[in-house]
């Protein structure tokens, strides 16, 4: 049972616009959001996080926005950098401390 | 800080023979750290939580005697891969959280390619 999704597999973004990565989750008992960033052949780097009662977490260029009536999230990364194509982790925390990951989308940002 | 270092990040062994991976928190004490593996593509599944000073958690579908867990001090905890076969072959990756730190990230290695022959 996948409970964090990422249903793009990847996505493609001009060098200097605004990268939109969603994730949708099941499970109402997730106490933290968390994004994590991974290379290939490299363990995941972690982003930015948000707090399941709050709505939006800010820094730097990223924005995570959080939707608990939808039960969806989303990250935003303003403007896009060429260092930013990666594969992007949306991640959930359970109350046992467990973080729990989606399949994950690559960014690719295009010159 | 909150550096986690992971070792060896790249092996290749026999089939039937065991593998120990380490992970170790540079900066840090972690009463708890994460087994986590990755296939090709796919998410990176949860195997198992290392408690340091008692026995491991283990997931649901994860064989606890095939993958055995010891985390015996507060920086260090192993993961062996015993009678290792083609199959278990993937990215094995860990984390730990840092519990002075106010936030709920973990931090992860740099993972473990493990293949075998």
């Amino acid at each position: 049972d996948q409970q964090v999704k990422q249903n793009s597999p990847s996505l493609s973004v001009q060098e200097g616009r605004i990268s939109i990565l969603n994730c949708d989750y099941t499970n109402s008992m997730f106490d933290y959001f968390l994004w994590y960033k991974k290379y290939p052949a490299e363990g995941p780097t972690f982003l930015i996080s948000i707090s399941s009662i709050k709505d939006k977490n800010e820094d730097g260029r990223f924005t995570v926005f959080l939707n608990k009536s939808a039960k969806h999230l989303s990250l935003h990364i303003v403007p896009s950098q060429p260092g930013d194509s990666a594969v992007y982790f949306c991640a959930a925390r359970r109350s046992d401390d467990k973080i729990i990951f989606g399949k994950g989308t690559r960014l690719h940002i295009l010159p | 800080g909150a550096v986690v270092s992971q070792h060896p990040s790249r092996v290749i062994c026999k089939s039937g023979t065991s593998v120990k991976i380490e992970c170790r928190s540079l900066d840090f004490q972690a009463t708890t750290m994460f087994w986590y593996r990755q296939f090709p593509k796919q998410s990176l599944m949860l195997m198992a939580t290392s408690n340091e000073g008692s026995k491991a958690t283990y997931e649901q579908g994860v064989e606890k005697d095939k993958f055995l867990i010891n985390h015996a001090s507060l920086t260090l905890s192993t993961l062996t891969v015993t009678s290792a076969h083609p199959e278990d072959s993937s990215f094995y990756i860990c984390s730990a959280r840092d519990l002075n730190r106010k936030g709920p990230e973990a931090f992860f290695g740099q993972g473990t390619r493990l293949t075998v022959v």
